[in-house]
Formats: C-alpha cells, sequence, structure tokens
C-alpha cells in the first residue's frame, strides 16, 4: 500500500495563475480531508469529501478555492488567481470510514506551494 | 468553534528526561483527541490518540492523559531519545462533525539534546 500520494510535492505559481493539487488516497479509502498549514502553525481543515460529495467545506475561503473528489481519479484541490497569502503547505488525508471505532486518517507528504 | 491552545511553543530536554506538552480545548463536546508528530518536511503522522470516556492511554514511552472537568489533555514523553526531536500537535474533534474535523495546537518544537 503506497499510502496517501499526493502530487506535486513542491509547487510555485505566479501571483494571479492557477493552482491545482492532486491527492489520490490510500487504496480502500473513500474519506478525504484536506488541511493547510501556514508556517509555523498547526493544521487547518479546510475540506471533507467522499466520492462525488462535498461532505463539508466549512473550513474553505469563500472565493477562489474549491475541491472535488470526482468517482475515478484523484482529489483534486484547486485555486484560483492565486495570491501570496496562498503560500503553505496542503495536507491530503484519508480514511476508509468515518465510524468512530476506526478514526485515525492518514496524511499524505503534502505540497508546498509558494507564491512568487 | 472549537479553539485549541498548547503549550509550550518549544521545549528542550536531555536525553533520558521526560518530556510533557499540554494543550486546552474550548468546546465541551469534543470527544477524540489525538496527537501528532511531524518531522521537518514531512507528513504528520498519529503516535497516540485518546477518546472521551477513558482519563489516560499509554503506548510504550508515549503516555495522554484526559481531564474532560478541566478540558485539558497532555502528551507525556518519558526515557526521550534525540530521534523524539520533532514538532507535536494535538487536536480535538469538535462536535457534530467528522472526527476528522479536527482542530490544531500551534505546536510545540520538542528538541532532545544527546
Amino acid at each position: 500500500n503506497a499510502g496517501v500520494m499526493q502530487n506535486p510535492r513542491h509547487l510555485v505559481r505566479r501571483r494571479g495563475q492557477e493552482a491545482r493539487l492532486r491527492c489520490s488516497p490510500m487504496k480502500g479509502h473513500s474519506h478525504v480531508y484536506w488541511y493547510r498549514q501556514l508556517p509555523e502553525e498547526g493544521l487547518k481543515f479546510m475540506v471533507y469529501l467522499q466520492k462525488e460529495n462535498i461532505i463539508d467545506e466549512s473550513g474553505m475561503p469563500k472565493e477562489r478555492f474549491s475541491a472535488e473528489f470526482p468517482k475515478e481519479g484523484p482529489s483534486i484541490l484547486r485555486i484560483q488567481q492565486v495570491v501570496r497569502g496562498d503560500s503553505a503547505a496542503y495536507f491530503c488525508a484519508s480514511s476508509p470510514t468515518d465510524d468512530r471505532l476506526n478514526t485515525e486518517a492518514f496524511f499524505g507528504q503534502g505540497t508546498r506551494l509558494t507564491v512568487v | 468553534g472549537e479553539n485549541v491552545e498548547q503549550h509550550p511553543s518549544t521545549l528542550s530536554v536531555q536525553e533520558g528526561d521526560s518530556a510533557v506538552i499540554k494543550c486546552t480545548y474550548s468546546d465541551s463536546a469534543s470527544n477524540y483527541f489525538p496527537w501528532y508528530k511531524q518531522e521537518l518536511g514531512k507528513r504528520p503522522q498519529l503516535i497516540i490518540d485518546i477518546r472521551s470516556n477513558v482519563g489516560e492511554k499509554k503506548d510504550q514511552r508515549i503516555a495522554v492523559t484526559l481531564n474532560k472537568t478541566a478540558k485539558h489533555f497532555s502528551l507525556h514523553i518519558t526515557e526521550t531519545q534525540p530521534e523524539d526531536s520533532a514538532v507535536y500537535f494535538c487536536a480535538a474533534s469538535p462536535s457534530g462533525g467528522s472526527n476528522y474535523k479536527l482542530t490544531f495546537g500551534k505546536g510545540t518544537l520538542l528538541t532532545v539534546n544527546p
């Protein structure tokens, strides 16, 4: 099992460009979570998705950010018209179920976005 | 919403000593409290977690205690080793939502000096 795979590991974008971050959950996992980590800060929840459904996007900025988890393929976090304040590490986590008896979330290695 | 405070922000100990990191939370309905270890440039990794129906949990050199009344929980690492050096994050699961809608503390940079 390759674990949660995120790519790219590092992404540099100029202000105004779009950033697309990809996350492939662990095999057998159908729940995906995106977190953002600013420098020297803890992780902040952004969005929780299941296949083809956004379950909770309460942590997503209202504009420019969107996420999807299609029936086939990885989950995508899209940031349009990036600004310098979007520079951060974006972590994806996955789990097989939301069952409260089996709750460990496995994190990917993260994508470090730098906006120049 | 939930708010998690973590202290200290940095902690330096000598190899073999114990390290204690403390967190408080605000939402009395939170019921799941994991601890993550993050080495520089790497992913957060779960090291131990505790649910609100227990007061203490231990796994070898690592233990976590929970005081629901006071709304605080602590990580204890005994016989520290240099490889324990990392940033440690506590987290709490807020009420009414997925266990993965975690609210994290700001982290503690633990340095274990040989």
